[in-house]
């Protein structure tokens, strides 16, 4: 049981550049996140989904597109990369609750550290 | 507009002595309420957690308290040990229009051997 699995670990992208950072989870979990973590910001959603083919908005989704085609993964794609965006970014996937709330723990990657110059 | 704070960046402690986090939101749909511990180069892990319908939860050193009225949660962890040291997070998560977990800032604790 492998859990959360990020790739890569580390990139440095170029302004204007684009990427997807991958996300794959075996845990057969409905919902799924990203988070980006900045110093003193603590960690924002960026998008999430709550099942193949379902996908919405979270707090800073502006410059990311996601999709979500299976249950395993949620892709994060970097459209046109930014300085701004350089950060750490976590997948995150979770069940949902009684319900259907998310209300249970969330099982985390080891994150993507992504330098955009 | 924030609407989970940690309004404390650090908090360093000494070994076998308390340690209380504190966590403030403001947005009165929250009833979920989870704390994260966080180590450096990793991913954060779950810690504990607590319902809107109770007002403290314990697990082993750990205990989160929640104070609806006056919209805070703490959380206590008796004794510290060095091992304690890392970010932790507070989050909270409700009917507030969408499935969407919002974190704070976070608080590192420094336990001191």
């Amino acid at each position: 049981n492998a859990g959360v699995t990020q790739t890569p670990k580390f990139q440095v992208l170029k302004t204007g550049q684009s990427m997807t950072l991958q996300c794959a989870q075996d845990m057969n979990h409905e919902y799924m996140s990203w988070y980006r973590q900045d110093p003193g910001m603590g960690l924002r959603l960026i998008h999430y989904s709550v099942g193949a083919g379902i996908t919405d908005q979270g707090e800073v989704p502006n410059g990311y597109n996601v999709s979500r085609s299976t249950t395993e993964d949620f892709p994060l794609r970097l459209l046109s990369a930014a300085p701004s965006q350089t950060s750490v970014y976590f997948c995150a996937s979770s069940y949902l609750g009684r319900g259907q709330r998310v209300n249970t723990e969330a099982f985390f990657g080891q994150g993507t550290r992504l330098t955009v110059v | 507009d924030q609407q989970v704070k940690q309004n404390s960046p650090s908090l360093s402690v000494q070994e076998g002595r308390i340690s209380i986090l504190n966590c403030d939101y403001t947005n009165s749909m929250f009833d979920y309420f989870l704390w994260y511990k966080k180590y450096p180069a990793e991913g954060p892990t779950f810690l504990i957690s607590i319902s809107s319908i109770k007002d403290k939860n314990e697990d082993g050193r750990f205990t989160v308290f929640l104070n609806k009225s006056a919209k805070h949660l703490s959380l206590h962890i008796v004794p510290s040990q060095p091992g304690d040291s890392a970010v932790y997070f507070c989050a909270a998560s409700g009917d507030t229009g969408g499935f969407k977990t919002i974190f704070g800032a976070g608080t590192r604790l420094f336990v001191k051997a």
